[in-house]
């Protein structure tokens, strides 16, 4: 059964260091997404991406983050600058087909720890 | 604006029992409703959804949920509990309508099956 793949499942950075975290969606999907989650708190909804543009980010989605799908299989999270508070596990997921009825899958997440 | 609450960050029941785990959501416009499970170690994976038709929804390892909405709510049942559903669950809110996919998830709530 296809399925998103996400690495690494860990990652430990510096604060004020580059992180790039990658995802392999469901090959034909076309709808991308991050999510996040601080331990204890909700997943939240980071951005998505569609037809090589964000379609809609939100407010934790600053200049620091940025997405991009380099060659037509990989989806990057890039945070330029890691700070404290981006500890956290990030999901990404895909979705195949356009409406609000498809399921989004998820992959395992990058579990990210900023010292 | 969407939200959703999970009652209970933690629920405990002993193996063959009932599960209900609940799910309150606020909407401005009619959702579609989630349950996503997530197994240590592994991504969110979807157990079902309500989008339209029936409101009792079946969906994987027995679980089903009743979409209410005059009590604006999607809780998620199963008959009885197996050790293998200790997991985490996850409820979730999107729009019916328009082009926003993202999903608005709950806290989630921590399922123990004890012996």
């Amino acid at each position: 059964e296809p399925e998103v793949t996400q690495t690494p499942s860990h990652q430990v950075t510096q604060m004020g260091q580059e992180v790039i975290l990658r995802c392999v969606p469901i090959s034909n999907h076309l709808y991308f997404y991050w999510y996040r989650q601080i331990l204890g708190q909700k997943v939240e909804f980071l951005v998505s991406f569609y037809n090589n543009e964000i379609s809609e980010k939100s407010e934790i989605f600053d200049d620091q983050f940025s997405v991009e799908r380099p060659d037509g299989s990989n989806f990057t999270l890039k945070i330029r600058s890691t700070k404290l508070e981006d500890s956290a596990m990030y999901f990404c997921a895909s979705q195949g087909l356009a409406g609000a009825q498809e399921t989004q899958y998820f992959g395992p997440g990058t579990r990210l720890l900023v010292l | 604006a969407q939200s959703v609450t999970q009652l209970g960050s933690h629920v405990s029941v002993s193996e063959g029992a009932l599960v209900l785990l609940r799910c309150n959501y606020s909407s401005s416009v009619p959702p579609y409703l989630f349950w996503y499970v997530q197994y240590p170690n592994q991504g969110l994976q979807l157990l079902l959804k309500y989008t339209t038709g029936a409101t009792l929804v079946k969906g994987i390892n027995g679980f089903e949920a009743e979409f209410k909405k005059s009590e604006t709510s999607f809780h998620l049942t199963k008959p009885s509990a197996h050790m293998s559903d200790a997991a985490e669950y996850f409820c979730a809110v999107r729009p019916s309508g328009g082009s926003n996919y993202k999903l608005t998830f709950g806290k989630g709530t921590l399922l123990t099956v004890n012996p």
